[in-house]
C-alpha cells in the first residue's frame, strides 16, 4: 500500500516561497498511469486543488494559482514537490500530497481522476 | 464557473439512512468522487466514478449520480460514520473541483 508524506516548514511570511516536499513509499512516482497531486485545505473549509504532475511529467494547476505553482518530480528520490509564490495569509491551509487515479476500464483520461491515498496533511502558516 | 454546492449539515439517527447531495451544472455528465474526514485527518476516499467503492469501504456506502446531482447513501448509519462528506469532480479536463462538505451527525 502506498504511503506519502508531506515536509516543508510551518511557517513561512507573506511575499516569500513556499516549498513543500511529498515523499513517495511502498510505491513508485515513475511508475503507473497516476497523477501525484497536491490539494490544500484552510481551516474549516472544504479541500482546493494546487496541481498535479503525471508519471510522465506533465503538469496542471488550479487556474486560480496557475501564475504562482510549480510541481516538480524527483525520481531519484521518490517524491514530487510543490513551490507556491508571492505567499499571502489567503495561502494558509493544510497542505496535503496525493495519488490521483485517472484510468477507468481500460480507459485515462484526466476526468476520471480520484484521489487516494492521501498524505497526512501539512499545516503552513503565513504570517509576519 | 462550476460549482459543487453540498448542505452544510445532515443529521440521521444510528440505523437509517443518510443521503448527501452534491449539486451542479450537468454533474451527471462527470465522474463524481466522495471523501469522508473525521477531525483531525486527511480525507479519504469512500465512493468513486460516482458508483465504485474501494476495497475495505464498508457496503453501506454508496453513490449515483444523474443530471445535476450526485448522492452519497449511507443505509444502516452508523456512530463513526460521523464525518465531514465532501464531493470532488473534474472541472475541466486538466482541473478539478471539491464541494464545500456536508457535517453528517448521527444522532
Amino acid at each position: 500500500q502506498v504511503r506519502l508524506q508531506e515536509s516543508g516548514p510551518r511557517l513561512a511570511k507573506p511575499s516569500e516561497t513556499l516549498s513543500l516536499t511529498c515523499a513517495v513509499s511502498d510505491g513508485s512516482v515513475s511508475s503507473g498511469v497516476y497523477y501525484w497531486s497536491w490539494i490544500r485545505q484552510p481551516a474549516g473549509k472544504g479541500p482546493e486543488w494546487v496541481g498535479h504532475i503525471s508519471s510522465s511529467g506533465t503538469t496542471d494547476y488550479n487556474p486560480s494559482l496557475r501564475s504562482r505553482v510549480t510541481i516538480s518530480v524527483d525520481t531519484s528520490k521518490n517524491q514530487f514537490s510543490l513551490s507556491l509564490s508571492l505567499l499571502t495569509a489567503a495561502d494558509t491551509a493544510v497542505y496535503y500530497c496525493a495519488r490521483g487515479s485517472y484510468c477507468r476500464g481500460g480507459s485515462c483520461h484526466a476526468s476520471f481522476v480520484w484521489f487516494d491515498p492521501w498524505g497526512q496533511g501539512s499545516q503552513v502558516t503565513v504570517s509576519s | 464557473s462550476f460549482d459543487l454546492t453540498q448542505p452544510p449539515s445532515v443529521s440521521v439517527s444510528p440505523g437509517q439512512t443518510a443521503i448527501i447531495t452534491c449539486s451542479g451544472d450537468q454533474l451527471g455528465s462527470k465522474f463524481v468522487s466522495w471523501y469522508q474526514q473525521k477531525p483531525g485527518q486527511s480525507p479519504v476516499v469512500v465512493v468513486y466514478h460516482d458508483t465504485e467503492r474501494p476495497s475495505g469501504v464498508p457496503e453501506r456506502f454508496s453513490g449515483s449520480n444523474s443530471g445535476s446531482t450526485a448522492t452519497l447513501t449511507i443505509s444502516g448509519t452508523q456512530a463513526m460514520d460521523e464525518a465531514v462528506y465532501y464531493c470532488q469532480a473534474p472541472d475541466s479536463d486538466t482541473s478539478v473541483l471539491f464541494g464545500g462538505g456536508t457535517k453528517l451527525t448521527v444522532l
